[in-house]
């Protein structure tokens, strides 16, 4: 029930493309969904986040879109740029469970110039 | 602002060697998070301290891991004997405060065991 379930597991998209990626959970008690973006020989940093009192947050090219009812969150990638390649995860915590992170297992996206 | 440190970035190891590795969090963030990354696959939570208390470990390999975090500011973890299946990218992150969402990762350090 901890699980968070992320797809694809990789993605291609030429420059200036939509890049969606999409994740579901199960366990409802989770009400913070960060997006953390990695590249190479970095650790994760935090990208957008949402709670669920709201079904969309956007920020610049970025945007989180939250289906509560459907436990699916899924982020959108506008105008991607080959500067966006990168590994992304979604992840999900609770207030019970002292905000530790859940991650999915990562996508990992390629924008061709 | 300094990100967090860890150290060393590479270590390669034969199994049922000993290997240590150390995390420096920003200054003044009171919990810190050790995370095991294996290839292609998502962050998992190994131990979380909170100053230099233990909050959760139920998911560290007690039999060969342990950590510890001295005087509530650096953190040491440790694995012995190592496995194959250790062979991973070990992270460590450091929040201002407990509950805080926001997590700040250091790059890791690249465990290969041979």
């Amino acid at each position: 029930q901890q699980q968070v379930k992320q797809s694809p597991q990789s993605l291609i998209v030429q420059k200036g493309g939509i890049s969606i990626i999409n994740c579901a959970y199960e366990n409802t008690a989770f009400d913070y969904f960060p997006w953390y973006q990695q590249f190479p020989g970095k650790g994760p940093a935090l990208l957008i986040a949402i709670r669920p009192d709201v079904s969309e947050k956007k920020e610049g090219r970025f945007t989180i879109s939250f289906n509560k009812s459907a436990k699916q969150f899924s982020l959108h990638i506008m105008d991607s740029q080959p500067g966006d390649s990168a590994t992304y995860f979604c992840a999900a915590s609770s207030s019970g469970s002292a905000r530790q992170l859940t991650f999915g297992s990562g996508t990992q996206l390629t924008v061709l110039p | 602002e300094a990100g967090v440190a860890q150290s060393p970035r590479y270590k390669i190891i034969e199994k049922r060697q000993s290997v240590a590795f150390w995390c420096n969090p920003i200054s003044g963030h009171a919990t810190l998070y050790w995370y095991q990354q294996i290839l292609g696959q998502g962050p998992k939570l190994l131990i979380q301290f909170q100053n230099n208390g233990v909050v959760d470990d139920s998911q560290l390999p007690k039999d060969r891991f342990s950590a510890e975090r001295l005087k509530g500011v650096d953190s040491t973890l440790k694995i012995q004997p190592a496995k194959l299946e250790d062979s991973a990218v070990y992270l460590c992150a450091s929040s201002p405060i407990a509950g805080l969402e926001k997590l700040f990762f250091g790059s890791g350090t690249q465990l290969s065991v041979l």
